[in-house]
């Protein structure tokens, strides 16, 4: 089974413009969850989607935004990009949603906001 | 969710058991334990979950302690390739938290 997918892998963009990153879940997955990666915070989540609706979200402000299309594709959105927004951007795929479920993760998306 | 403590880094001789604690002493009766190890700028990787019973598999063994306060993830044989930094989180209302993880380093 091919894993997790991720485009684009690596994103260069200038403050204030906004991004959009593409996951694509492991076959017969249907949750998608969203990370943040850096240095100074480590890995924090972002929001999971479960059959198109938004289950959970973590402490991120507005201008990260998500949604989760009916073949359990996912994309994230960050709108008015801040040099603190530079991250590793982890997805990870779970056959359902609940607690007891395994997440597998992709490669990231690093961006780079200049 | 309950809040993990790991040793910030720990090393190891190639070709001896690496077992790396975890504290866990708020944990819930319903939360699991899992694990994930990240090599540099990769995605982690899962590696083994478990929620009251010891667990094994191809790549780790977990024990958690009878009261579920805290685990040890053993991998038997190192190798240079598990040089990693190893994640233990405790899943219960779906908002997993990461904590900074161990940094595993095998030596030759």
């Amino acid at each position: 089974k091919a894993g997790v997918t991720q485009t684009p892998r690596y994103l260069i963009k200038t403050r204030g413009q906004q991004v959009t990153l593409s996951c694509s879940p492991i076959s017969g997955h249907r949750s998608v969850s969203w990370y943040q990666q850096t240095p100074g915070q480590g890995l924090q989540f972002l929001f999971e989607y479960f059959s198109e609706t938004q289950r959970n979200k973590g402490n991120f402000p507005g201008r990260f935004s998500g949604r989760q299309f009916s073949n359990s594709r996912s994309e994230m959105n960050v709108s008015t990009l801040e040099l603190g927004d530079s991250a590793l951007y982890l997805c990870a795929s779970s056959g359902e949603h609940g607690m007891g479920e395994t997440q597998y993760f992709g490669p990231g998306t690093r961006l780079l906001v200049l | 969710d309950a809040k993990t403590t790991q040793p910030p880094s720990m090393d190891c001789a190639e070709g001896r058991a690496a077992n790396l604690p975890c504290n866990h002493s708020t944990i819930s009766g319903n939360e699991y334990v899992y694990w994930y190890r990240q090599i540099h700028s990769q995605g982690p990787q899962y590696i083994i979950h478990g929620l009251k019973n010891n667990e094994t598999n191809e790549m780790a063994s977990l024990i958690i302690t009878e009261d579920r306060k805290s685990s040890t993830l053993i991998l038997p044989h190192a190798t240079l390739r598990d040089t990693a930094v190893y994640y233990c989180i405790v899943r219960g209302s779906y908002i997993p938290t990461f904590g900074r993880g161990t940094s595993l380093i095998v030596h030759p």
